[in-house]
């Protein structure tokens, strides 16, 4: 088992460009879970997929924002015409919806600069 | 008004001392509740997890829970210095967190 896996590691933009993520879930959870987390703040809630699914979006998140999860494996999240305000760790985290439902393991993240 | 929040802290303990670590959540639909700690430039990772009114203990770690008042903390007995980190409550699902309290423990 080699955990959830995020690609890239570290992004640095320019504004205006388009960006994407890649997370690669714990190969038998179903759930998989985007945040953002910026300095001195918690993980904020973007979006989560069961299986192929996307459950719920955060009523926060811009529509420059979109994640697939095309076939229940990995996930991809799309950031268009990227803004400094963008810049942020990107986590992704996996879960089952067995018994011990609710923990989250998470990736190492993606780091996104915009200049 | 956050649907998690966190007393801010920070929060400075000596060695050894108790440390106490206190949540509020907005949502009365919230069923789980979780602890999860994140030590400076890594992901968090879980600490506890609480479901039912009460206290639940884990080693020196205890969380409480209390539906009725929406209150969850985690109390650190014995507190050591590799306790220093971000101390993230958070509430499901899915899963939202607080912004976190940043505890130091000092020798």
């Amino acid at each position: 088992d080699t955990g959830v896996s995020q690609n890239p590691r570290h992004k640095i933009t320019k504004r205006g460009q388009n960006v994407t993520f890649r997370c690669d879930p714990i190969s038998e959870h179903n759930r998989l879970y985007w945040y953002r987390q910026t300095l001195g703040q918690g993980p904020e809630f973007l979006t989560y997929f069961q299986n192929e699914a996307q459950l719920e979006k955060s009523r926060l998140l811009s529509d420059r924002f979109s994640a697939e999860r095309p076939k229940g494996s990995f996930s991809t999240l799309e950031i268009q015409r990227t803004e400094q305000g963008d810049s942020a760790m990107y986590l992704c985290a996996s879960s089952s919806t067995g018994v011990a439902t609710g923990e989250l393991f998470f990736g190492e993240g993606s780091r996104l600069t915009v200049l | 008004q956050k649907e998690v929040e966190q007393n801010s802290g920070p929060l400075s303990v000596p060695e050894g001392a108790i440390a106490s670590l206190n949540c509020t959540y907005s949502d009365r639909g919230s069923q789980s509740f979780f602890w999860y700690r994140q030590y400076s430039g890594k992901s968090p990772e879980l600490i506890m997890s609480i479901y039912s009114n009460g206290d639940k203990e884990d080693g020196r770690f205890t969380a409480q829970l209390n539906k009725a008042s929406q209150y969850v903390s985690l109390l650190i007995r014995d507190s050591q210095p590799s306790d220093s980190a971000t101390y993230l409550c958070a509430a499901s699902s899915p899963m939202r967190f607080g912004a976190g309290t940043r505890l130091t423990v000092k020798p």
